[in-house]
């Protein structure tokens, strides 16, 4: 079983809709991310949770929210959809230490379409 | 600000070849990390460079890191099809700010 899942896989809206993207892991990881990827733009963070309790706006927060439900659980939510936000969601998790040493371990990705 | 750049964006080379990909940052980082990505697939961790002088090397990549120059590359030796994809440097930091940025990508093709 993959060790970052995420629901669903691709989803199809339209403007002004609310819609929930949600993550679990596995890896007994504290810190989780959520990611978007634009053609030609990289990975930019939308937001990260180093616990429970920590949540952390990235570069691009305008436009979402996040929930931490537990360690294994984080989603992204999007208030009012926007065509804008038409974009590949990755959610990531890392563990500071070694190992590792907050390499991070990507989800398999949510392709969101809004039109 | 943190700022990664990532030259060249696109690469076409023949197998059998050998090529290297630069990442440039622009301000002191602890940590650079290499990645790749299939079309339409998700990121795999490839390296973690932890300090100064770090070599890693997995197979036919190898990846170095220059943190007095800010850079870190990623070598291609003898090229094989299934190498194939794009490749993402990250520069994060363990002081400050929690910073975590991607490098645009290099996207490479290899032909037969």
């Amino acid at each position: 079983d993959a060790d970052v899942t995420q629901t669903p896989r691709n989803r199809i809206t339209k403007t002004g809709k609310r819609i929930m993207l949600e993550c679990s892991q596995t890896k007994g990881h504290d810190r989780m991310y959520w990611y978007r990827q634009d053609p030609g733009l990289g990975l930019r963070l939308i937001y990260y949770s180093f616990d429970v309790k920590d949540i952390n706006k990235g570069e691009i927060s305008d436009g979402y929210s996040v929930s931490r439900q537990a360690q294994a659980k984080f989603s992204l939510s999007l208030e009012s959809a926007i065509p804008n936000q038409t974009a590949l969601y990755f959610c990531a998790t890392s563990d500071q230490g070694a190992p590792t040493y907050n390499e991070q371990f990507f989800g398999p990705g949510t392709r969101l379409t809004v039109l | 600000e943190l700022k990664v750049e990532q030259n060249p964006l696109f690469l076409s080379m023949q197998e059998g070849k050998n090529y290297t990909i630069y990442c440039n940052y622009s301000t002191t980082s602890d940590r650079l990390y290499w990645y790749r990505q299939d079309p339409g697939k998700s990121l795999e961790s490839l390296f973690v460079l932890l300090s100064n002088g770090a070599v890693k090397q997995e197979g036919r990549l190898m990846a170095s890191l220059d943190t007095k120059a800010r850079l870190s590359t990623l070598h291609i030796t003898a090229a094989v099809h299934d190498l194939s994809a794009t490749y993402f440097c990250a520069v994060g930091t363990t002081s400050g700010t929690y910073k975590y940025i991607f490098g645009t990508g290099t996207r490479l093709k290899v032909l037969a």
